[in-house]
């Protein structure tokens, strides 16, 4: 998968628990990014980064924070979890905006009860 | 509005048996369009990128083409291992982001 790692691989939690997941990348990419991925439903974008500190929100960012403090770690937080939240999530990682040409990591799955 | 539609929902082959999955866009600008393959439990995979009408890209028994609203991947004489779900995404010009249709899940009967 590229370099890139996601913890945790499984998660179950209750609602209203705060949730964070981890993505860690070996490649050196500037771009960094957090899907999610529902049945009947594209790949959906929360946020991505395009630098340390450098994050903006996607489609579907409500209820969900990022935060980028070094080039390889990007995390996706849930501040108080709910029922909907309950997907796989996906990081992908590109070296640059204009060829968006995705390498992915194997996913989380979430599920909130 | 969906911006990107897959079409079939679901597709079963025969080994050897050819055929095309669909990735139909209304984008009003393409600066871009993706495959990607997922596998069960993995992370999508890239493919091909497509970026102006009349383009083709190959790649073992896939090839993908496209028009101006419009994407086939063609599978010649598949494989059971060519099993899996294709997604297609494009971007539109002057965004960041991509947006993927829901996907055909191929299967292919040895």
């Amino acid at each position: 998968d590229a370099g890139i790692t996601q913890s945790p691989r499984h998660k179950v939690t209750e609602t209203g628990t705060p949730v964070t997941l981890r993505c860690h990348q070996t490649e050196n990419h500037r771009y960094m990014y957090w899907y999610r991925q529902d049945p009947g439903h594209g790949l959906r974008l929360i946020h991505y980064s395009y630098g340390v500190k450098d994050t903006d929100k996607g489609e579907v960012s409500d209820g969900y924070s990022v935060s980028r403090s070094k080039t390889e770690d990007f995390l996706l937080t849930l501040e108080s979890a709910t029922s909907s939240q309950t997907s796989v999530y996906f990081c992908a990682i590109s070296g640059t905006a204009q060829d968006e040409k995705l390498f992915f990591g194997s996913g989380t799955q979430l599920s909130v009860l | 509005e969906d911006q990107v539609t897959q079409s079939p929902e679901a597709l079963r082959l025969q080994e050897g048996e050819s055929s095309s999955l669909n990735c139909s866009y209304t984008v009003s600008g393409l600066r871009g369009l993706f495959w990607y393959r997922q596998d069960p439990g993995k992370g999508p995979e890239f493919l091909f990128t497509l970026y102006s009408a009349g383009e083709e890209k190959e790649k073992e028994r896939l090839k993908a083409t496209l028009t101006k609203k419009e994407s086939f991947l063609h599978i010649t004489a598949p494989k059971p291992e060519d099993s899996a779900t294709y997604l297609c995404a494009v971007q539109e010009a002057g965004a960041n982001n991509l947006f993927f249709g829901t996907g055909t899940r191929l299967t292919v009967i040895p």
